[in-house]
């Protein structure tokens, strides 16, 4: 089974800062996901990768399969961007059998 | 637009009273998932479902049972025998085999017994 690592499980910035969130996996996939979710709220899907680089105003997301590592960016970033971010992968296979998830980086932007 | 609703989005019950979830989905996907979160866990899998009356038990499926009647459709009872049923539950649908990959997520229900 997959093993999803996250860095930082933490994070503490000042609004403005260039933001970098890590995931790295263990077995090759045939997906990643990165998700949000804001503090009492629900799961907002930002992207999902199976190779390459993906842009989404702010939020840049890349992938590197041979690394089987991922990070997620946010550019001048801004207060409400404070959530947790979520790695998530899916394995070869269809994956039917649901996703493997990381725990989190808790990322707070500071006005 | 398509999409996964469920409802509601915060819950609250008696200890030692049954709860359903509702999930359903709009997007004519074959696979269904329920998740759970604690904090400072990942989700994990609860059960999930391939195809319609047919599902399979996740990681934690004690003290849980499901449903799929429908396609569209795969509610979760958390039973009384879930020990710590207070949490995050997250519901997913998503293609199957090896044609256009497509994964959603629900926006999630918060249980909590009291």
């Amino acid at each position: 089974k997959n093993e999803v690592e996250q860095s930082p499980q933490n994070l503490t910035a000042q609004e403005g800062e260039f933001i970098t969130i890590n995931c790295s996996y263990s077995v090759g996939i045939s997906a990643l996901h990165w998700l949000q979710q804001h503090p009492g709220g629900g799961i907002v899907s930002l992207f999902m990768l199976s190779s390459g680089k993906k842009k989404h105003g702010r939020l840049i997301a890349t992938i590197n399969i041979q690394e089987k590592h991922s990070s997620l960016h946010i550019t001048a970033s801004h207060p409400r961007d404070s959530a947790v971010y979520i790695c998530a992968v899916r394995e070869f296979g269809g994956g039917a059998d649901g996703l493997t998830f990381g725990k989190g980086t808790h990322l707070i932007i500071q006005p | 637009d398509g999409g996964i609703t469920q409802s509601p989005k915060y819950l609250f019950r008696k200890e030692g009273q049954n709860v359903t979830l509702s999930c359903e989905q709009n997007l004519n996907h074959d696979a269904m998932y329920w998740y759970r979160q604690d904090p400072g866990q990942g989700l994990r899998l609860i059960y999930y479902s391939q195809i319609v009356n047919d599902f399979q038990k996740g990681d934690i499926a004690e003290g849980y049972s499901v449903s799929r009647e429908k396609k569209e459709s795969f509610p979760l009872t958390v039973t009384s025998a879930q020990k710590n049923p207070t949490a995050f539950y997250l519901c997913a649908s998503s293609t199957t085999g090896t044609g256009n990959y497509g994964y959603t997520f629900g926006s999630g229900t918060r249980l909590t017994v009291v």
